[in-house]
């Protein structure tokens, strides 16, 4: 069974950067044929899709994020991660990973690491 | 850029059926996909390829993309069903999500 998990802090400065780590078990993030990536959701609000990327192919950004956003893998634990930099408080956000299958559909999902900007 | 938009709430009384529309520019040329969401869980894809259900998915719960729309219906709508959902599609590179709509059951 596919497992998603997200990992990292719950609070972050103003200005400062985020780092997630997602741990996916169930599946290989080197050889399987989806597309790996973050989405969050501000409380209260609807959901933003951040990147995703594939790992023999692209890696695609929400243009309204793209200057401040790094995903990166390790395969040595079949883990990615998200990097956000210089956030304000408006990157306050349950962020998710999860994977994308044919289609860009989201099947499987991480429960959440909520993040919140303040100092 | 590319927007989808839903009305932010639906309220259906027991055992109706409820349909939620998901509005875009030519929307019916793209695939679109469903996500249910209950309070303090992450989402759950309901609908894919405009009218495909994931294994496990109710046959009450279906799909339909023609025009600028794309619909979710509900038929025979239970409590469980009260939820909030959004539609998604690709676009540009970019993967988009409509606002949402709150389900309500009443």
């Amino acid at each position: 069974q596919l497992q998603l998990q997200e990992s990292g802090p719950g609070l972050v400065k103003p200005s400062e950067t985020l780092s997630l780590t997602c741990s996916v078990s169930g599946d290989s993030i080197i050889t399987s044929n989806h597309y790996w990536g973050w989405i969050r959701q501000p409380p209260g609000k609807g959901l933003e899709w951040i990147g995703a990327f594939h790992y023999t192919e692209n890696t695609f950004y929400n243009p309204s994020l793209k200057s401040r956003v790094t995903i990166s893998v390790d395969t040595s634990k079949n883990q990615f991660s998200l990097r956000l930099t210089s956030v304000i408080a408006a990157d306050t956000a349950m962020y998710y990973c999860a994977r994308a299958n044919q289609g860009w559909r989201h099947d499987y999902w991480g429960q959440g690491n909520l993040v919140t900007v303040s100092s | 850029s590319y927007e989808l938009t839903q009305p932010p709430s639906v309220s259906v009384s027991p055992g109706q059926t409820a349909n939620i529309i998901c509005s875009g520019d030519n929307l019916g040329d793209k695939y679109v996909c469903w996500y249910q969401q209950k309070p303090g869980q992450s989402p759950v894809l309901v609908i894919y390829q405009d009218y495909k259900r994931p294994s496990g998915i109710p046959e009450r719960l279906s799909g339909s993309n023609s025009g600028n729309t794309a619909t979710l219906t509900i038929s025979g709508t239970q409590s469980v069903d009260e939820a909030d959902y959004f539609c998604q599609t690709w676009d540009s590179s970019t993967v988009i999500f409509g606002g949402g709509t709150k389900l309500t059951v009443l």
